[in-house]
């Protein structure tokens, strides 16, 4: 079965520290990854996905199949980046999501 | 374009009751997507629908759940005789297209059950 684990569920770290929240996946095709974020008292919004290869607000994630891990970075933490992040993986319509990782970031 | 829309945002039933939850997709969006997030865990799919279709209902426990998305108005998640085990964060997604393939799901705001 399809499994997304984010095996840290808090990250805290102070303003301008570099951050990594990890996440692998466990499926044998071709699955999209993506990571999902919740800023307080927010929705869950999309923040980047591992098709396009963007950076978003300073985030990078790149999808490792050999290790099948897809580990959302950023150079320098800001307090505005504390919220939950989820990782999610899909291969036909439904996400698949991790527990989550609460990024706490710290003055 | 006022984004996904869930009501109500909190719904508190007694054990036995039963509770719908509605979610109006953003405009144009034909496809929705129900997941089940309890407490201390990831969001769980739950059901697929499209106008009129349920498409994938794999996620959804096989009783008192049940989901529908009319020709007209909003997707419905019923679940008849809640428990406290149901007591959790529902949430809705929409998207123009099939998901998958890079294609995004909009979130709504959740609907929290309380079960008493």
């Amino acid at each position: 079965a399809q499994r997304v684990t984010q095996p840290e569920k808090l990250l805290s770290v102070f303003k301008g520290a570099p951050v990594e929240l990890k996440c692998n996946y466990s499926y044998s095709g071709s699955p999209e990854l993506f990571w999902y974020v919740q800023y307080s008292r927010q929705r869950l919004q999309l923040l980047l996905r591992h098709i396009s290869r963007e950076s978003i607000k300073g985030f990078t994630a790149d999808l490792n199949k050999g290790e099948t891990s897809f580990h959302l970075k950023k150079p320098f933490a800001q307090e505005e980046d504390s919220a939950m992040y989820y990782c999610a993986s899909t291969n036909t319509d439904k996400l698949i999501f991790g527990t989550g990782t609460r990024l706490q970031v710290f003055p | 374009n006022a984004g996904v829309m869930q009501n109500p945002r909190h719904l508190v039933r007694r054990r036995g009751q039963e509770a719908r939850l509605r979610c109006s997709p953003m405009k144009g969006h034909s496809h929705v997507y129900w997941y089940r997030q309890l407490p201390e865990e990831g969001l769980k799919f739950m059901v697929y629908l499209q106008k009129e279709n349920i498409i994938d209902e794999s996620g959804m426990p096989k009783e008192r759940f049940s989901a529908e998305f009319p020709k007209e108005g909003p997707s419905i998640l019923r679940i008849q005789q809640v428990v406290r085990g149901d007591s959790a964060a529902y949430f809705c997604a929409s998207s123009p297209f099939t998901g998958g393939a890079g294609y995004e799901q909009y979130f709504g705001p959740g609907t929290r059950l309380t079960v008493t």
